[in-house]
């Protein structure tokens, strides 16, 4: 069956990059857009954005514009935050597109299990 | 702040029927379909309802979605102990041009 299996966790310092990555199983990694979620401890989930395995392109919310980046291998896609703040401290999650939709038609599954990304001095 | 809202919790007793809202505008669920999720406890999230009212392989059809206008409403008939879970609806937003969430609702079966 199709999973998601993502790396541990992560303690980042203010101002350090994190990368997490979230290896594919069970389904042709081309086949279908890759998104990227987060959680804040006590928050809704947040949409980072998506990346096109198949050609490598992405799309990034204005948000992480700049700071975040999303690349893949043959099995494997991550997701990079640079100069972390605080305020990043979060579950991380990929969750699979279904197929190469993007926009309003989309949902998402499945999800990785997360990972737990924590910003401290 | 979420961009959907949400009320942040909700309970019910066993065999019970709930409904969970959902509240957005014309530029997200006014214009584009509702997905919501199940988040147990420890455990990735879940589709659980996709295009508004279509349920996933799996998914009992105690679980039912519908939208009206600018929002959208999640019912859990049978009410049962292992609903006990987070659910968070979802949406595209033309304007923002991305993916926006509700802030969760916190289910809890008495």
């Amino acid at each position: 069956q199709v999973q998601l299996v993502q790396s541990g966790a992560e303690v980042g310092k203010p101002g350090a990059s994190v990368k997490v990555s979230c290896k594919t199983s069970g389904y042709t990694l081309t086949d279908n857009y890759m998104h990227w979620v987060r959680q804040a401890p006590g928050q809704g989930l947040e949409w980072m954005g998506w990346i096109n395995p198949y050609s490598g392109a992405t799309k990034y919310t204005q948000k992480f514009q700049g700071r975040v980046t999303m690349t893949r291998d043959t099995s494997t896609v991550y997701m990079e935050l640079s100069s972390l703040r605080p305020d990043d401290t979060a579950v991380y999650y990929c969750a699979r597109g279904n197929g190469y939709c993007t926009g309003g038609s989309c949902w998402f599954d499945p999800w990785g299990q997360g990972t737990l990304v924590t910003v401290s001095s | 702040q979420s961009v959907l809202t949400q009320p942040p919790s909700a309970s019910g007793t066993p065999g019970q029927t709930v409904t969970i809202s959902c509240s957005g505008s014309s530029t997200n669920i006014g214009s584009n379909y509702v997905n919501w999720y199940q988040h147990l406890p420890g455990a990735a999230p879940q589709l659980l309802i996709y295009t508004n009212s279509y349920r996933p392989s799996g998914v009992p059809d105690r679980f039912s979605g519908s939208k009206s206008g600018t929002s959208a409403s999640l019912a859990i008939s049978g009410l049962q102990s292992e609903d006990e879970a987070d659910y968070s609806c979802a949406a595209w937003d033309d304007s923002l041009s991305g993916w926006v969430f509700g802030g969760g609702t916190k289910l809890t079966v008495l």
